[in-house]
């Protein structure tokens, strides 16, 4: 186990509300980072946060948006739901200078209907 | 472009079979891989990594390669046991100003059978 908590584990919602998903970094590990993994898919980077601030963004719409608090734990947030919003969000943790070494929750699996 | 691929979706393997899964990638700025295992229901779990000033990694029953020249890694697995059941990532990581993030491949799913 790494460490890094995320929950709720499994989350079902209609098409057009809001979530928001949460993860524990590991003790020490102050740079988080999201990640949307469809089906059958790799995980693809949504962004990063360091120090409370985001820090780097992928190819993702605006309605994703993101938190991180004092204790470096993180808040992924998804506005208007989509279909295709449904998969697997993980969140990484690591050290900042050390993001090559990014150790991953057990993911939140998200189910859009 | 950012992207990191496989050749092989699938591979099947008898168990104590040695099992390589490869990778292209094609960023030659990249400067570390990284292989990935995830179960079912689980997150990736980390393997082993290689920096792009070495050709070759060794762990324990696993080994990277890495053919920068033709932006190749790949991943062997010796004596494959049914544990190692799962779909293997590489990743590559990509810097961007400011920060750095991890550019996955689809995965290769390992099947190994008793």
């Amino acid at each position: 186990e790494t460490g890094v908590t995320q929950s709720p584990t499994h989350l079902i919602k209609t098409r057009g509300q809001q979530v928001t998903l949460r993860c524990s970094s590991q003790s020490g590990h102050n740079t988080v980072s999201w990640y949307q993994q469809a089906l059958g898919q790799g995980p693809q980077f949504i962004f990063q946060y360091y120090r409370e601030e985001e820090n780097g963004r992928g190819n993702f719409p605006p309605r994703f948006s993101g938190l991180q608090f004092p204790n470096y734990s993180s808040e992924l947030n998804v506005n208007a739901l989509e279909l295709d919003d449904s998969a697997l969000y993980l969140c990484a943790s690591s050290l900042a200078g050390e993001a090559l070494e990014q150790y991953f929750g057990p993911g939140t699996r998200l189910t859009v209907t | 472009g950012e992207s990191v691929g496989l050749h092989l979706p699938t591979l099947s393997v008898q168990e104590g079979d040695n099992s390589i899964i490869n990778c292209a990638y094609s960023n030659s700025a990249s400067d570390y891989f990284i292989w990935y295992k995830q179960e079912s229901g689980k997150g990736p779990q980390f393997i082993i990594d290689i920096r792009s000033n070495m050709d070759k990694r060794q762990g324990q029953r696993v080994t990277v390669l890495l053919n920068k020249t033709v932006k190749h890694l790949s991943l062997q697995i010796a004596a494959t046991q049914p544990g190692d059941s799962a779909v293997y990532f590489c990743a590559e990581n990509l810097k961007i100003s400011g920060f750095q993030k991890l550019v996955f491949g689809t995965g290769t799913r390992l099947l190994v059978s008793p």
